[in-house]
């Protein structure tokens, strides 16, 4: 079956400017994750959304980030004001019901 | 607070040699432990998990809580198991985010 789409699959701004990245996570899968990996930094957690519970946005670095995830589906994460920093590849992960995460792809930003 | 640390950034191995990538964690309860792997240009997929107790393409990993590490084994390495390599931690307190290490990239010479 399908599995985690992502896009776009790369992703070249300008700094200042807002991006939005998009997942799309298997049918019925509840759990939908966001990551950062960055070279130095490894792979962060951002932000967990479960089915219609407060989304976890514990590892959400600044308030420039932000994410929704509409109808418990599809799922858009935004950067505003982009900072070189934010340069990174940023994955979306989906699951049953917390459990195995299913990565997708990735989307690579870079922030010029 | 959770913590991984992998602390070896690359392995080189021969083929046909053994192959332990180290992981160990930080966490104040009864973790989760997973083992997850990253292909050349594919994406990032599950290798193993503690509690399943198996063995994937060859590869173990024990979860010592006293040493508080998960180390992953491979008897004899082989070209297809050059790739990098996460140790991750999910922990009951935290929700079902995972906490990743640094990641090993091993690379398995001919």
């Amino acid at each position: 079956g399908a599995g985690v789409s992502q896009s776009p699959s790369n992703k070249v701004t300008e700094k200042g400017k807002d991006v939005e990245l998009r997942c799309d996570p298997i049918s019925g899968h509840t759990a939908l994750y966001w990551y950062r990996q960055s070279l130095g930094q490894g792979l962060e957690f951002l932000i967990y959304f479960q089915g219609n519970s407060a989304p976890d946005k514990s590892g959400l670095p600044s308030d420039r980030f932000s994410a929704e995830r509409t109808g418990g589906s599809v799922s858009t994460l935004t950067i505003q004001r982009t900072q070189q920093e934010d340069s990174a590849v940023y994955l979306c992960a989906s699951s049953p019901s917390g459990d195995t995460q299913y990565f997708g792809p990735g989307t690579r930003l870079t922030v010029l | 607070a959770q913590r991984v640390t992998q602390p070896e950034k690359l392995l080189s191995v021969f083929k046909g040699a053994p192959v332990e990538l180290k992981c160990n964690y930080s966490y104040s309860g009864s973790p989760e432990l997973f083992w997850y792997v990253q292909y050349s240009r594919q994406r990032l997929q599950l290798l193993l998990r503690h509690i399943s107790r198996e063995s994937i393409k060859g590869f173990t990993a024990d979860l010592n809580k006293g040493e508080t590490s998960f180390h992953l084994k491979k008897p004899f390495a082989q070209e297809e198991d050059s790739a990098m390599y996460y140790c991750a931690l999910r922990g009951k307190a935290a929700g079902n985010k995972l906490t990743f290490g640094g990641g090993t990239r091993v690379l398995v010479k001919p």
